[in-house]
């Protein structure tokens, strides 16, 4: 079963408004979990690192005020993308390691879809 | 920076094995990993192998590393249609948890 989760799967939603994902390691703790983006018939691209405690690192050329990470709990992060355009639509998908450290899961992934 | 590169595309016959093939530029990395997406979906972690061992089986997965050519490679015994996904190799460099991912191949089975 799935260990790393994603909510919701997909969201569709308005140019400028604002939109959450969730990402939950189920029963293990995730200090540091990671985001992702996915072009329609492309590779990942990471974001950003959520750290529990302190602030996401982001990877150059991603704006930190507009994909705002929380990593509120050592269970959860969340990325909100902020007044969200047609270009921000993609799939994301969050990652967490395992507890042994050798194991990295992925989520479900979400499909943002920006009207 | 890191590169992670393969082949896009590969076609094979229900029942034989298919060897899907990755190169890497880091030579600082720790652990190799194959996942597997369906369409629409989230990414199957399949395996994993340790930069200091140069095969990994389990059951109809065969990881091959070569360290000194920078080259992974995942073969699938007897490949089944629910094989039919795009396999992405990524690479782990030192500690972190962050991975680089190749650019995926589609496995397509036929018939």
């Amino acid at each position: 079963g799935a260990v790393v989760s994603q909510h919701p799967s997909r969201v569709i939603c308005k140019s400028g408004t604002s939109v959450k994902i969730e990402c939950r390691s189920l029963d293990f703790q995730a200090t540091t979990m990671f985001w992702y983006r996915q072009f329609p018939k492309q590779s990942l691209m990471l974001m950003a690192t959520s750290n529990e405690g302190s602030k996401a690192t982001y990877e150059q050329g991603v704006e930190k005020d507009k994909f705002l990470i929380n990593h509120a709990s050592l269970t959860l992060s969340t990325l909100t993308v902020t007044s969200a355009h047609p270009e921000d639509s993609s799939f994301y998908i969050c990652s967490a390691p395992g507890t042994s450290g050798n194991t990295i899961y992925f989520g479900e992934g979400s499909w943002l879809t920006v009207v | 920076g890191e590169d992670v590169e393969q082949s896009l595309f590969l076609s094979v016959r229900e029942g034989d094995s298919s060897v899907i093939n990755c190169t890497y530029t880091d030579s600082s990395s720790t652990y190799l990993y194959w996942y597997k997406q369906e369409p629409g979906a989230g990414l199957q972690l399949l395996t994993y192998i340790f930069s200091n061992m140069d095969m990994k089986q389990d059951q109809r997965l065969t990881v091959l590393l070569n360290k000194k050519d920078k080259h992974l490679s995942l073969r699938i015994a007897d490949t089944q249609t629910g094989d039919s996904a795009i396999y992405f190799c990524a690479e782990r460099a030192g500690t972190a948890s962050k991975l680089t991912f190749g650019t995926g191949t589609r496995l397509q089975v036929t018939l």
